[in-house]
């Protein structure tokens, strides 16, 4: 049972475009939502993470909006850059313990020149 | 300085060998683990160790077997090896977020 749907699987765009990724859960003890962003032949590392009681939060060109009433959060890109071409996990977590982490199915952004 | 590194970073072998892989962090943490990422991209967790003992044990083939000797070491031991195994495993460390991940052994069984 996925308790993180993340989507869409697949995005592109083009520089300067603004891709979303959007995500959603279904366990209200979730009290912690980090972005992790993976480059091919590299782990995934933290991108930006936000917790439920702002409904937006911004960290240069990244942006997270959350929406809890609706259980959903999405990850903003402003001005892409092709350098930005990764794959997102959105995740989520309780306490923000790392054993309790639980990731979104990824999406693969590409961003053409 | 590489906070999480594993070897090797590729490893071809065929079917029924036994291979292990090796994960090392040095940023102190408490917590290590293995993940397991398809071709598809999906990270699925295998296995969490909190100083030196076993936390999670998710659904994994009991040919899966992690060993820490300390707790800046996870290591992991594949027997039998079967064509389902191939993906890209990822070692990563922190009991609090976010975790760090080491980039990757790329498994491939023939």
């Amino acid at each position: 049972q996925q308790q993180v749907k993340q989507s869409p699987q697949s995005l592109i765009v083009q520089k300067g475009g603004i891709p979303i990724i959007n995500c959603a859960y279904e366990n209200t003890a979730f009290d912690y939502f980090p972005w992790y962003q993976q480059f091919p032949g590299k782990g995934p590392a933290l991108l930006i993470a936000i917790r439920p009681d702002v409904s937006e939060k911004k960290e240069g060109r990244f942006t997270i909006s959350f929406n809890k009433s609706a259980k959903q959060f999405s990850l903003h890109i402003m001005d892409s850059q092709p350098g930005d071409s990764a794959t997102y996990f959105c995740a989520a977590s309780i306490n923000n313990a790392g054993n309790m982490l639980t990731f979104g199915g990824g999406t693969r952004l590409m961003v053409k020149p | 300085d590489t906070a999480v590194s594993q070897t090797p970073k590729y490893l071809v072998t065929q079917m029924g060998n036994d291979k292990s892989i090796k994960c090392e962090q040095n940023l102190g943490h408490d917590t290590m683990y293995w993940y397991k990422q398809d071709s598809k991209k999906f990270l699925k967790i295998m296995f969490s160790y909190n100083n030196k003992e076993l936390i999670i044990n998710e659904t994994v083939p009991n040919r899966f077997s992690p060993k820490s000797p300390d707790k800046a070491h996870l290591n992991l031991h594949i027997n039998s090896l079967e064509l389902g195994d191939s993906a890209v495993y990822f070692c990563a460390s922190g009991t609090f977020s976010p975790l760090h991940f080491g980039n990757g052994t790329r498994l491939t069984v023939t």
